[in-house]
């Protein structure tokens, strides 16, 4: 089956650096991935959505300027948190989907814990 | 109000067990709904899609009611690795829409099933 995998599944930072984190589509063409962040006992909440050759859709309450997301190739997207905060620790994870899967049956990625000193 | 709405338990029970979970939803416009399960520090994975004439997938059935907004998921003969939390969620369905896919997920119900 497909298969999302994302780099780095962990990473810490200290505050105010900025960190990039890659969703990369292993066997298929992604034209649409979401981004989620799940803090500890919280459910997972939409930031973005990223579209392969536009801008991404943020959700309400998400800071653009803060999050940057790039989708330029059909295989990759990234989130870079940008001048990171002790409040941005949380679980990042990607999904991704093509034309081909129905609604809601996406595929995850292995998501990546940031914690920012 | 939260779009989907869960208990989030624990639901502590033994081995053998039956189970159920509930969920509701307030987006009358959701289009698509499932049960995904998410063990800890680690990404969702689906475990079944909820279709309105109810579906079961072995130990799992899943209900829906729309005109309740109501979403249910029954575990029978609970094993020791169904310990999980078992998330509600529900999907948009704007076919070629740049929210297609968009999935809204509740706060999850854990599960511990215990020998």
């Amino acid at each position: 089956g497909a298969v999302v995998s994302q780099h780095p599944s962990w990473v810490i930072c200290k505050s105010g650096t900025s960190v990039k984190i890659e969703c990369r589509s292993l066997d298929f063409q992604a034209t649409t991935m979401f981004w989620y962040r799940q803090f500890p006992k919280q459910s997972l909440m939409l930031m973005a959505t990223s579209n392969e050759g536009s801008k991404a859709t943020y959700e309400q309450g998400v800071e653009k300027d803060k999050f940057l997301i790039n989708h330029a190739s059909l295989t990759l997207s990234t989130l870079t948190v940008t001048s990171a905060h002790p409040e941005d620790s949380s679980f990042y994870i990607c999904s991704a989907r093509t034309s081909l899967v129905r609604t809601g049956e996406l595929f995850f990625g292995e998501g990546s814990r940031l914690t920012v000193l | 109000r939260k779009e989907v709405e869960q208990d989030p338990g624990p639901f502590n029970v033994p081995e053998g067990a039956t189970v159920a979970f509930n969920c509701t939803y307030s987006n009358s416009a959701s289009q698509s709904f499932f049960w995904y399960r998410q063990d800890c520090r680690k990404e969702p994975k689906l475990l079944m899609s909820v279709y309105s004439s109810g579906n079961e997938d072995g130990r799992f059935t899943a209900q829906l009611n729309r005109a309740s907004q109501y979403i249910s998921l029954l575990i029978r003969d609970s094993k020791l690795s169904d310990s999980a939390t078992y998330l509600c969620v529900s999907g948009s369905a704007n076919a070629g829409g740049t929210s297609y896919g968009k999935l809204t997920f509740g706060q999850g119900t854990i599960l511990t099933v215990h020998p």
